[in-house]
């Protein structure tokens, strides 16, 4: 089946550390990106990436960082600048061009603080 | 960036009755515009899309309007079913067209 994976489901992170979340793609997609959900909350665009070794910042950039080596892949990292990482992180990936294709949802990784 | 307005952020229907999302957006250039929905602990699903070219498109149960002059697109749900709960999110246009609107908490009371 074709589809987007990210992991871990849960995740805690203590204070002043650096987390990265997982998230794979088998769909052939050239775009992926990151969104963070906070409760009763849209979804905030973080970062997204159109081809390989290129990607852009979102609207809440601040605090995160991303890599794109891989097609396939589009970890990000959430720093300890930070300073609110508790949320639900969502991957997606998309044909391009980016904002006119059907985006393709993970279930979700839920960051927590300890 | 681009400004989307979804309404309403709660509709509470009777199971049978019909239900209306409504979301508007800022740029004139928008051309794409989808309705995801999202289940509690899951990420969103497309459910519909419509593209600027036409103005109405059906599959089912559901529909999405397209009003361009107006700059409002939106979603409607016929028959409901108690599996239509569910939290609703449109996708605004724009230079990258990833701006979602804050979602509509739909519940179908039996």
């Amino acid at each position: 089946d074709g589809g987007i994976t990210q992991s871990p489901k849960y995740l805690f992170r203590k204070e002043g550390q650096n987390v990265t979340l997982s998230c794979e793609q088998n769909l052939n997609h050239d775009a992926m990106y990151w969104y963070r959900q906070d409760p009763g909350q849209g979804l905030r665009l973080i970062y997204y990436s159109q081809i390989v070794n290129d990607f852009q910042k979102g609207d809440i950039a601040e605090g995160y960082s991303v890599s794109r080596e891989k097609k396939e892949s589009f970890p990000l990292t959430v720093t300890s600048a930070q300073k609110n990482p508790t949320a639900f992180y969502l991957c997606a990936s998309s044909m391009v061009p980016v904002g006119n294709q059907p985006q393709h949802f993970g279930d979700g990784t839920r960051l927590s603080i300890l | 960036g681009e400004n989307v307005e979804q309404h309403p952020s709660t509709l509470s229907v009777q199971e049978g009755d019909s239900a209306v999302i409504k979301c508007t957006y800022s740029d004139s250039a928008s051309n794409y515009f989808p309705w995801y929905k999202q289940e509690l602990g899951k990420g969103p699903q497309l459910i519909i899309d419509i593209r600027s070219n036409v103005g109405e498109k059906k599959d089912q149960r559901i529909a999405v309007t397209l009003n361009k002059t107006a700059k409002h697109f939106s979603l409607h749900i016929t028959e409901t079913q108690p599996e239509d709960s569910a939290v609703y999110f449109c996708l605004g246009g724009g230079a990258d067209g990833l701006t979602f609107g804050k979602g509509t908490h739909l519940i179908i009371q039996p």
